[in-house]
């Protein structure tokens, strides 16, 4: 079955303590990308990624970082975690940004700093 | 930037077709329109996708003028559960990017 799998599905932490969410597809997609959502907020992306070794920032960044060594997987890593960083996230994945531009949604990872 | 215009709620009961409207004015030349559903805490979920005059699926038509400037989205005889959040995207011109705007919260009453 096609999908986007996260891992966990529900994270509660605390302030600093490093935390990585996966994120995981099994169509071969080319880009990646993470979103968060907010109330009154809607869908921010944070990251993305083209390829393979190949991210690049979205509208919200900061306090996230991501990696790419695989083309299946793209975990995203917050360093030193704090409260602003509470939010519903989704990780997605297409065959192109462009042409084709289906994205396929992960089932969200509801984090939880206190 | 393209950016993407769309009424902020709609109503509708049950049964009836509901017509969402989305204006993108400076879409690019090749670029196509999708239109996504979201529920409550759960990922968009992709609709329809159309580059110019009509496109149907099992669950929408999407209408596209020449101009390409707008789309509308129709669902035909809409239940309970259509009631979601209902987002147009078109790709960011100035790179990569996608950008989701606030989307259109469609209630469908009894």
């Amino acid at each position: 079955e096609a999908q986007v799998t996260q891992n966990p599905r529900y994270l509660i932490t605390v302030t600093g303590k490093k935390l990585t969410v996966t994120c995981s597809q099994n169509m071969n997609h080319e880009y990646m990308s993470w979103y968060r959502q907010d109330p009154g907020l809607g869908l921010r992306q944070i990251y993305y990624s083209m390829n393979v070794e190949v991210t690049d920032k979205g509208d919200v960044p900061e306090g996230y970082k991501v990696s790419r060594k695989e083309k299946r997987n793209f975990p995203l890593i917050l360093e030193s975690p704090s409260p602003n960083q509470t939010s519903l996230y989704f990780c997605a994945s297409s065959f192109s940004s462009r042409e084709g531009y289906e994205q396929y949604f992960g089932p969200g990872t509801r984090l939880t700093v206190t | 930037l393209a950016k993407t215009t769309q009424p902020i709620s709609m109503d509708s009961y049950e049964g009836q077709e509901v017509n969402i409207t989305c204006s993108h004015n400076n879409i690019a030349t090749n670029d196509y329109i999708t239109w996504y559903q979201q529920f409550p805490s759960q990922g968009p979920r992709f609709i329809i996708q159309g580059y110019k005059t009509k496109v149907t699926n099992e669950v929408a038509s999407l209408f596209i003028p020449a101009d390409r400037k707008s789309s509308t989205l129709s669902l035909p005889r809409v239940s309970l559960s259509d009631t979601a959040v209902y987002y147009c995207l078109v790709p960011y011109t100035g790179g990569f990017k996608t950008i989701f705007g606030a989307g259109t919260r469609l209630f469908v009453k009894a």
